[in-house]
């Protein structure tokens, strides 16, 4: 069964610019999960989507925002870019059916903003 | 609030010196306990799932245990493949999200 994708792998924009980030999740998971990571702060949760919904949400600006498709595909926003945006982007999904479920992480996307 | 503490930050081991990794955790209500090994650059890899105290797992030289405020991944006989960053997360009753510790970077020597 292939993981989760995440494309792009990196990405360098300006400040002020805006950037859409895509996920693909394991195919039968409907739950997609978006963290932040950053060596001072380490893994931040952002948000999840669950069949096309938004079920929960980290405490982060409203500069972060995601959607997600039918097809459980799912893609995060980032508006404004500012110089700490800089992180790993990780997406993370499950079958979001259980109780407690294991999430399984996708390769990430690197972001620079210069 | 929910909170998750490793210790140590660093630890640095020869090959074959077994040692462990301590997740302390703070949660109104756990209903996970997951552990994952980073690699630099890359994504978490999936370890282990404990839901309750007293539930241990293994996965070759790898063991977690867990107890009602901490969980232990033991690793015995460490390769040198075995180096990476090992994060420890919880999920509360409560809440869909996963809350992450800072991690332990470990090193194994030749």
């Amino acid at each position: 069964k292939a993981g989760v994708t995440q494309t792009p792998r990196y990405l360098i924009k300006t400040r002020g610019q805006q950037v859409t980030l895509s996920c693909s999740p394991i195919s039968g998971h409907r739950s997609v999960s978006w963290y932040q990571q950053t060596p001072g702060q380490g893994l931040q949760f952002l948000f999840e989507y669950f069949s096309e919904t938004q079920r929960n949400k980290g405490n982060f600006p409203g500069r972060f925002s995601g959607r997600q498709f039918s097809n459980s595909r799912s893609e995060m926003n980032v508006s404004t870019l500012e110089l700490g945006d800089s992180a790993l982007y990780l997406c993370a999904s499950r079958s979001g059916a259980g109780v407690s479920e294991t999430q399984y992480f996708g390769p990430g996307t690197r972001l620079l903003v210069l | 609030e929910d909170q998750v503490t490793q210790s140590p930050e660093a630890l640095r081991l020869q090959e074959g010196e077994s040692s462990s990794l301590n997740c302390s955790y703070t949660v109104s209500g756990l209903r996970g306990l997951f552990w994952y090994r980073q690699d630099p650059g890359k994504g978490p890899e999936f370890l282990f799932t404990l839901y309750s105290a007293g539930e241990e797992k293994e996965k070759e030289r790898l063991k977690a245990t867990l107890t009602k405020k901490e969980s232990f991944l033991h690793i015995t006989a460490p390769k040198p493949e075995d180096s990476a960053t090992y994060l420890c997360a919880v999920q509360a009753v409560n809440n869909n999200d996963m809350r992450f510790g800072a991690g332990t970077r470990l090193t194994v020597k030749p």
